[in-house]
């Protein structure tokens, strides 16, 4: 089946420093891959939507210029995490959409800011 | 999107069947009822999917009643591994690869021995 594959699936930074997670489809084109966050004992978040080829769209409430997205190709995207400090440290989960309609999701990233 | 009810938590004996229960009575008629699970620091994984037609697969069953206004995921022998947040989630189907998925807050089963 249609698999989206996320990496790193952990990682741990210094504050202040930049974190860049890549989110690949490996067997189908993804021309729109969504990017959500997770805090502990909550739901998804939707962040932001990426869309090949153009300008990511961000929900209300996140820093375009903090979440830098990336969608150069159908197959990846990837969001870069930058100047990061211990208030963005969270699980953070990247989907696309098959060509039958559903939504996969990659593996999470655990990001951790100390 | 239509918003979906679920209750927060639910326990199931391993071996016995697990019904999630789901309402979503303002879904649209071009609304699908979709099931994810999410797993302990995992990304949600799908389970299944419908529009008004009962469905199911290798994972569950989903049953949905004929006036669509709520639905039922049933994983007929719950295992251990079966532990994990149940989401409920109705949005338009099809190939639109704009429509990304709401996410509730869905149903914490757990199954214990």
């Amino acid at each position: 089946g249609a698999v989206v594959s996320q990496h790193p699936s952990r990682v741990i930074c210094k504050s202040g420093t930049s974190v860049k997670i890549e989110c690949r489809s490996l067997d189908f084109q993804a021309t729109t891959m969504f990017w959500y966050r997770q805090f502990p004992k909550q739901s998804l978040m939707l962040m932001a939507t990426s869309n090949e080829g153009s300008k990511a769209t961000y929900e209300q409430g996140v820093e375009k210029d903090k979440f830098l997205i990336n969608h150069a190709s159908l197959t990846l995207s990837t969001l870069t995490v930058t100047s990061a400090h211990p208030e963005d440290s969270s699980f953070y989960i990247c989907s696309a959409s098959t060509p039958d309609g559903l939504l996969r999701f990659g593996q999470g990233t655990r990001l951790t800011v100390v | 999107d239509a918003k979906t009810t679920q209750p927060p938590s639910m326990d199931c004996a391993e071996g016995r069947a697990a019904n999630l229960p789901c309402n979503h009575s303002t879904i649209s008629g071009n609304e699908y009822v979709y099931w994810y699970r999410q797993i302990h620091s995992q990304g949600p994984q799908y389970i299944i999917h419908g529009l008004k037609n009962n469905e199911t697969n290798e994972m569950a069953s989903l049953i949905i009643t004929e006036d669509r206004k709520s639905s039922t995921l049933i994983l007929p022998h719950a295992t251990l591994r079966d532990t994990a947040v149940y989401y409920c989630i109705v949005r338009v189907g099809g190939g639109n690869a704009g429509n990304m998925l709401t996410f509730g807050g869905g149903t914490r089963l757990m199954v214990k021995p």
